[in-house]
């Protein structure tokens, strides 16, 4: 158990719809990171947040957002949602950003 | 780009053999850090090494570094059944965000 938890586990949805995925992190860490893992492209870097700000973006699209909150937990917005979106997408969390980066069990993301 | 790229994609052994699993990059790093994902699973932090480290070993564990030549291996001596998983390295530049690339596929036979 790394200490990263992610709500939901399970999510399917249609085309067109929103969702929220919400990352909580390691006690103490302040950096939390997205990513998504799909069979095509592998394991991306979407973006990252330090103590709730936005530090570094990597291949997040802008129908994707994300936030940190005051109390460090993260959540990951999707909206207009495609199929092409299917993916598990991880959390993961640091203390200061510049070590071992603990990854959550993910939420795996089903749309129809 | 920062990514890295395991090699082989696929690797069968017994158990009790050992396994070798490398990883390229293309620019300078400052650290390198090895991954496992177990089928559909989180990833597990396995070993960071340092750009200025050579060798790290972490029990069964032992991974390498060679920034003259950017690349890395991770060897895992008298493998189980239970290390069957994939494995990644992931370098992190100048931002530490480690870039992940498609990772080893590791079965271990019983």
């Amino acid at each position: 158990d790394s200490g990263v938890t992610q709500t939901p586990k399970h999510l399917i949805t249609a085309t067109g719809q929103r969702v929220t995925l919400r990352c909580s992190p390691r006690s103490g860490d302040l950096s939390v990171y997205w990513y998504q893992q799909s069979l095509d492209q592998g394991l991306q870097f979407l973006i990252q947040y330090y103590n709730g700000e936005e530090r570094a973006k990597g291949n997040i699209l802008e129908r994707f957002s994300a936030q940190q909150f005051p109390d460090l937990h993260s959540e990951l917005n999707l909206s207009s949602l495609e199929l092409g979106d299917s993916a598990l997408y991880f959390c993961a969390s640091s203390g200061d950003g510049k070590e071992t980066q603990y990854f959550g069990p993910g939420t795996r993301l089903l749309v129809l | 780009s920062q990514q890295g790229e395991e090699d082989p994609q696929a690797l069968s052994i017994q158990e009790g053999e050992n396994a070798t699993m490398n990883c390229s990059y293309k620019t300078s790093i400052n650290n390198l850090q090895w991954y496992r994902q177990n089928s559909g699973r989180g990833l597990v932090h396995l070993i960071l090494i340092r750009s200025n480290e050579r060798e790290k070993h972490s029990g069964r564990l032992r991974v390498t570094l060679d920034t003259s030549k950017k690349s890395s291996s991770l060897l895992i001596t008298a493998s189980r059944a239970a290390d069957t998983a994939s494995y990644f390295c992931a370098p992190e530049g100048g931002s530490y965000i480690p870039t992940f690339g498609r990772g080893t596929s590791l079965i271990v036979h019983p």
